[in-house]
């Protein structure tokens, strides 16, 4: 059965940092591009980057760029999400997707990882 | 930026009824690439429409989705009790945005 397990939420103060982690099983990893999406405290979804399945191509919402760098490593079927100079804009769940077949909507998804920006 | 707006915001149904949403966005959605997303409580959302009109693997048949340009529906044609949820639009034609929600609640 496919699967995305996110990892590495945490509470952390404004200016900090934190590294996700997202561990895919079941399906082949390095065949699919993947994304991150967050969820504030309001129930909003936000999408917030991608990553090709090659890593050749990369993108990200325009309030995290030069703040969040995406990567993934398909010999270990993990991807990751370094944020630094956190906000508190920042805070939110954020889930693990994977791109589906026929175009960037997202057809499986993680139980997400929670981060909370505060002092 | 494509807005995409949902209405209504909140809609109360009995099981056994008909529930049409609506999502509309604030300019064309190319190729039609709408989604339509599941949410239950302490879930992930779930993906149940691409392409604005495709059933994803697995969904039943009694959810649909029409729609075309600038406005989308989703279809649940009799409700089910675990069909008591929020539906989330996402358009995917240029960058990638969501609705806001519509919640689903037990009449």
């Amino acid at each position: 059965e496919a699967q995305l397990v996110e990892s590495g939420g945490a509470v952390v103060q404004p200016g900090g940092s934190l590294r996700l982690s997202c561990a895919a099983s079941g399906f082949a990893f390095d065949e699919y591009t993947m994304q991150w999406v967050r969820q504030t405290p309001e129930k909003r979804l936000e999408w917030v980057s991608l990553i090709s399945w090659d890593a050749a191509n990369t993108n990200y919402v325009d309030s995290v760029r030069g703040r969040f760098t995406i990567s993934r490593d398909n010999v270990k079927n993990s991807l990751f999400l370094q944020m630094d100079s956190l906000t508190t804009e920042d805070t939110a769940l954020y889930y693990c997707a994977r791109v589906g077949n026929f175009g960037h909507y997202f057809d499986l998804w993680g139980r997400g990882t929670l981060v909370t920006v505060s002092s | 930026e494509i807005v995409l707006t949902q209405s209504p915001g909140t809609l109360s149904l009995s099981p056994g009824e008909r529930a049409t949403l609506s999502c509309r966005a604030s300019q064309t959605v190319s190729s039609n690439y709408l989604a339509w997303y599941q949410q239950t409580p302490g879930q992930a959302p779930r993906l149940l429409i691409y392409g604005a009109t495709f059933r994803a693997t697995g969904i039943p048949d009694r959810f649909s989705g029409s729609g075309s340009g600038t406005d989308f529906t989703l279809t649940i044609s009799r409700l089910e009790p675990e069909d008591f949820a929020v539906y989330y639009c996402q358009q995917y034609g240029r960058s990638f945005t969501f609705g806001p929600g519509t919640r689903v609640d037990i009449k």
